[in-house]
């Protein structure tokens, strides 16, 4: 049973660029979150999706933005990259209204430099 | 809106002894509380959740935790810790919005085991 996927595993960008980071949920799962995890704190939620919408988001601007396939897979994408986005971002997922609500497995992480 | 409060950034003890970490949590009505370790560089596993029912709740790898409502806290305790235990430890609420769940993490707890 695969777990939560995510690539790549690490980049680094400049200032100014664009970067899109990939997940794959559990199999199984329908629903897809993103969180930002900057070194030294707890992640924080960005969006997440369900049925190819975003159905929440969390206090992050418009330069974050993201996707959700019909196959359940999910892109991040940051635009305009600042030196503060550099953080482990994580995707999280689980099955809408499964029990337990709530309870979400997590991919490895993409760490992003910028520089 | 939901939050989390981990009072304690850093946490050292000797193997074999026992180990508390704290949690406080706000939220209006029935939490959904979650414990999570997270060991350097991976993503987060889930080590215990809490719904409803009983208030003591065990988990994976000789973990647990104790509801008390009275107290808005959902601390995590094992009786005698192992090296391997040394990990960052992320205490999380869900809550429900329009249908949807959202998790929010603490600023996490780092435990350091010394021999």
């Amino acid at each position: 049973d695969a777990g939560v996927t995510q690539s790549p595993t690490h980049l680094i960008k400049t200032r100014g660029q664009q970067v899109t980071l990939r997940c794959s949920p559990k199999s199984g799962h329908d629903t897809v979150s993103w969180y930002q995890q900057a070194l030294g704190q707890g992640p924080q939620f960005i969006f997440q999706y369900y049925e190819e919408e975003e159905r929440q988001r969390g206090n992050f601007p418009d330069r974050f933005s993201g996707h959700q396939f019909p196959n359940y897979s999910s892109e991040l994408n940051v635009n305009a990259l600042l030196l503060g986005d550099s953080a482990l971002y994580l995707c999280a997922s689980n099955l809408a209204g499964g029990p337990p609500p709530g309870e979400l497995f997590f991919g490895e992480g993409s760490r992003l430099t910028v520089l | 809106a939901q939050s989390v409060t981990q009072p304690d950034i850093h946490i050292t003890v000797s193997e074999g002894a026992s180990l508390e970490l704290r949690c406080n949590y706000s939220y209006g009505a029935t939490p959904y509380l979650f414990w999570y370790v997270q060991s350097p560089g991976q993503g987060l596993q889930l080590l215990l959740k809490y719904f409803s029912g009983d208030t003591l709740v065990q988990g994976i790898k000789g973990f647990e935790a104790e509801f008390k409502r009275s107290q808005s806290s959902f601390n995590l305790r094992k009786p005698s810790v192992h090296w391997s235990d040394a990990a960052e430890y992320f205490c999380a609420v869900g809550a429900s919005s329009g249908g949807y769940q959202k998790v929010t993490f603490g600023t996490g707890t780092k435990l350091q085991v010394i021999p």
